[in-house]
């Protein structure tokens, strides 16, 4: 069983649509949680951070924390086609080190105008 | 300000051949990290360092290895390449400490493919 889990679609939604990306994760000792964007042919860019439980909101998107079910989402608010990429979950123990990071496997969004 | 760079951005390999990507950073960061991505398996965590003169082994590390000569670079080398190193390789690095915030800053990326 993989650490974290990530369903890798793709997903495909009508522009203004409300987008939910999820993943599960096994190790209960995780404390930072990460949501990283990635256009096709482009490296990973880091879009939301939460650390430990709870929600943190930005603009159109919003990340939510569950650690009772080792659960976190990702949600995006009238979707743009400008949204579509791969969105990957990450999460760590600590940051004082080495970011040793777990990643998801990424889902594929597309939004269709 | 460029960031992260990594060259080359493709290469095609034949079975048993060697070569070794670079990755220069502008950010002044302390920690460097080498990952590969595969459909399906996310990214992986090949090596790792800490600061110059240091490497570490991540998860993956059998089938390369790496250099840390200088702080802004950071090369991965592959010495007798396997299909199975066929992936997309990337570099990243990161602030140590208080300005930690746990983001990694990518490059764009390295297509390798290995006949």
């Amino acid at each position: 069983q993989k650490e974290v889990e990530q369903d890798p679609g793709p997903l495909s939604v009508p522009e203004g649509a409300i987008v939910s990306l999820n993943c599960t994760y096994s190790n209960s000792a995780f404390q930072y949680f990460m949501w990283y964007r990635q256009y096709s042919r482009k490296g990973p860019e880091l879009l939301m951070y939460t650390y430990s439980s709870g929600n943190k909101e930005d603009g159109r998107f919003t990340a939510q924390v569950d650690k009772s079910s080792k659960y976190i989402s990702l949600f995006i608010r009238d979707s743009q086609p400008s949204d579509s990429a791969t969105y990957l979950c990450a999460m760590t123990l600590g940051i004082r080190g080495y970011n040793k990071l777990i990643f998801g496997a990424g889902t594929r969004l597309a939004v269709h105008p | 300000n460029a960031g992260v760079t990594q060259t080359p951005k493709f290469r095609v390999l034949k079975t048993g051949q060697s070569m070794t990507l670079l990755c220069a950073q502008d950010m002044n960061h302390e920690y460097m990290y080498w990952y590969r991505q595969d459909p399906g398996m996310g990214l992986r965590l090949i090596h790792y360092s800490v600061g110059e003169g240091t490497t570490a082994k991540g998860e993956v590390p059998d089938g390369y290895n790496v250099s840390r000569l200088k702080k802004q670079n950071f090369l991965l080398g592959l010495e007798s390449a396997a299909p199975s190193q066929t992936s997309v390789y990337f570099c990243a690095s990161s602030y140590p400490g208080q300005k930690n915030t746990g983001e990694l800053f990518f490059g764009e990326g390295s297509r390798l493919t290995v006949l």
